[in-house]
């Protein structure tokens, strides 16, 4: 059963540092980009990061560039995001989700863990 | 800059349809989109692809209640016999040079 489940959430004072988790299974986990994606309390969604099949291409929203970072595990079939100097604005709930196509990447996300929350 | 227009809430009936629709700017009108559903204290659940030909190809399990169409500037979202469960937010996604764009989402309400 293809599934992503987000761990690593919490509440943390603003200028500190967060890591979150994103653990997938049920396919091949290195031939696809994966994503992270937030909605703020009240807020739709909000595009944050995206990282290649092969680690190699990162992608960032502005308002995060420089403060977090998105990476991966393919042996560990897992999927971060490093935030650090977080502020109150930062407070979400924090998705990954895979990006269909395989390496022939689509841009469309079909497949979504449940969240795990922020809150600055 | 690539954006996606979406009215911030719709209404229908038990049973009837409703059209939702998702505009994108001028300059990026061969892009595809994609449809996800938002349910409350749920993670988002992936409807389909709708290609810039007006072609859809759906998730894994969606019914065929639900169906995409649109080209160009305008992608539609169609939900026919509506069911209580279909109440959510709707996004519209599409993804650009280096970015991901959402729109703003539309709040379905079935009353």
């Amino acid at each position: 059963q293809v599934q992503m489940v987000e761990s690593g959430g919490g509440v943390v004072q603003p200028g500190r540092s967060l890591r979150l988790s994103c653990a997938a299974s049920g396919f091949r986990f290195s031939d696809y980009a994966v994503h992270w994606v937030r909605q703020a309390p009240g807020k739709g969604l909000e595009w944050v990061a995206a990282i290649s099949y092969n680690g190699r291409h990162t992608y960032y929203v502005d308002s995060v560039k420089g403060r977090f970072t998105i990476s991966r595990d393919n042996s560990k079939t897992t999927l971060y995001l490093q935030m650090n100097t977080l502020r109150s604005d930062d407070t979400a709930v924090f998705y990954c989700a895979r990006e269909a196509g395989g390496i022939y990447s689509s841009g469309d996300l079909d497949v979504w863990g449940q969240g795990t929350t922020v809150i600055v | 800059q690539l954006v996606l227009t979406q009215s911030p809430s719709a209404s229908a009936s038990l049973g009837a349809s409703v059209i939702l629709t998702c505009t994108l700017t001028s300059g990026h009108r061969k892009f595809a989109i994609a449809w996800h559903q938002h349910q409350p204290g749920k993670g988002p659940r992936y409807l389909m692809r709708v290609n810039s030909d007006g072609s859809q190809n759906k998730g894994d399990g969606i019914p065929d209640r639900f169906s995409g169409s649109g080209s160009g500037a305008e992608y539609y979202l169609t939900i026919s016999s509506l069911q209580s469960e279909d109440e959510a937010d709707y996004y519209c996604q599409t993804w650009g040079t280096g970015i991901g764009v959402f729109g703003g989402g539309t709040r379905l309400t079935v009353l």
